[in-house]
């Protein structure tokens, strides 16, 4: 597609359960970025990865948030055992290199009941 | 977290009127600024970026201005329409990483 696409566009789980959000990048960007956006507020910078190696994986609120990226593609962001504090927009961008123009999917809204 | 900090969370503007955004940065290292427009429901929407080395730069209707003495970024929408109406975010990009963060953002109503 000509754009980031990000699925499901919204998920409501159970506390305690886990989730996979899934990011389908531009073709042929080589950077990829996940951000959390709670209501209201601004966006909370997670992880990037440039192919499939996240150099920086400190923005991760805590050891139950995990990334991956394979194939210098699609990502995947798991959160396991989810709380309620979880619950918000997962967005997702890519860019063509870590210093360019990062462009947005439409995110991903989580609700943890 | 991390964060790029805005001085006003609400402008009004008459449409027609010029509108400016401003936001302070933190990170001297910062080599890369965007400002991004965002809609309900929607993820954010590059509108203008500029370099560490310049100014100023200009696009359709939008202009923006950084200041790395102070460290301070400025948007400028011209002659606001009713269709800018969203929250408009400053980012900076840490230099030599992949970190692109954003400030708390300012809502931005145009008034007919």
């Amino acid at each position: 597609g000509a754009g980031v696409s990000q699925s499901p566009s919204n998920k409501v789980t159970e506390k305690g359960k886990d989730v996979e959000l899934r990011c389908d990048p531009i073709s042929g960007h080589t950077a990829l970025y996940w951000y959390r956006q709670s209501l209201g507020q601004g966006l909370e910078f997670l992880i990037y990865f440039q192919g499939n190696s996240a150099p920086d994986k400190s923005g991760l609120p805590s050891d139950r948030f995990s990334a991956e990226r394979t194939g210098g593609s699609v990502s995947t962001l798991t959160i396991q055992r989810t709380q309620q504090e979880d619950s918000a927009v997962y967005l997702c961008a890519s860019s063509s290199g870590l210093a360019g123009k990062r462009f947005f999917g439409p995110g991903t809204r989580l609700t943890v009941l | 977290g991390e964060s790029v900090g805005l001085h006003l969370p609400t402008l009004s503007v008459q449409e027609g009127d010029n509108s400016i955004i401003n936001c302070a940065y933190s990170n001297s290292a910062s080599d890369y600024f965007i400002w991004y427009k965002q809609e309900s429901g929607k993820g954010p929407q590059f509108i203008i970026d500029i370099r560490s080395n310049m100014d100023k730069r200009q696009g359709q209707r939008v202009t923006v201005l950084l200041n790395k003495t102070v460290k301070h970024l400025s948007l400028q929408i011209a002659a606001t329409q009713p269709g800018d109406s969203a929250v408009y975010f400053c980012a900076e990009n840490i230099s030599n990483t992949g970190k692109l963060i954003f400030g708390q953002g300012t809502t931005l109503q145009v008034k007919p």
